[in-house]
């Protein structure tokens, strides 16, 4: 089931240093989101983008910049990581207006784990 | 804006029992209710959703009820299995342009056989 990938799947690095995650889907949709899942798996929305414009921009420290080339694509760079950035970050994707569905669909999430 | 709350935080049942999780949402405007499963050290993945103009849907041993006027909604799993036990989450969502999901705090479900 390749339709939403993320890359990598676990990421271990230092603090402060900077990192990024990669998401695409297959699917055309029109809409894609960062989520993330800290140890108590509460799963909080960062970021959405609906056809390469940030529509959703939740309280994130600007350390964290989403960036959308297409609409099949949303990445998220990470500046000067900390050790509370450690969590599973999940991309996903869904189709508002215009599409016969709104079911998200999420990647399969990457493991970031700050030292 | 969207606030979704859920509960029980934790349950266990015997294999067999139906198990049921509760969730209010404080939005009257979301529209779209979707419930996902997550196993350890995978994704969620949806497993039945209900939009505002049904208040009932089933699909096998899965049922979801919504109550529009009371703002909650509800997952009714029956006959649990041991291969039922996971993380469940409700979401409420608006069908409109930047879609958004807003996620319950999940429930860990343990099916003892």
């Amino acid at each position: 089931d390749t339709a939403v990938s993320q890359t990598p799947k676990y990421l271990v690095t230092q603090m402060g240093n900077d990192k990024s995650i990669k998401c695409e889907q297959n699917l055309g949709h029109d809409t894609m989101y960062w989520y993330k899942q800290d140890s108590k798996k509460f799963l909080k929305i960062m970021f959405s983008y609906n056809n390469k414009e940030l529509i959703i921009n939740e309280t994130v420290p600007n350390r964290f910049s989403p960036k959308s080339p297409d609409k099949a694509h949303l990445n998220l760079h990470i500046n000067s990581l900390e050790l509370g950035d450690s969590a599973v970050y999940f991309c996903a994707s869904s189709r508002p207006l215009g599409g016969s569905t709104d079911t998200q669909y999420f990647g399969p999430g990457t493991r970031l784990t700050v030292l | 804006g969207e606030n979704v709350e859920q509960h029980p935080s934790t349950l266990s049942v015997q294999e067999g029992d139906s198990a049921v999780i509760k969730c209010t949402y404080s939005d009257s405007a979301s529209n779209y209710f979707p419930w996902y499963k997550q196993e350890l050290g995978k994704r969620p993945q949806l497993i039945i959703d209900i939009r505002s103009n049904v208040g009932e849907k089933k699909d096998q041993r899965i049922a979801v009820t919504l109550n529009k006027t009371a703002k909650h909604f509800s997952l009714h799993i029956t006959e649990t299995q041991p291969e039922d036990s996971a993380v469940y989450f409700c979401a409420a969502s608006q069908r409109s342009y930047g879609q958004n999901f807003v996620f319950g705090p999940g429930t860990r479900l343990s099916v003892l056989p």
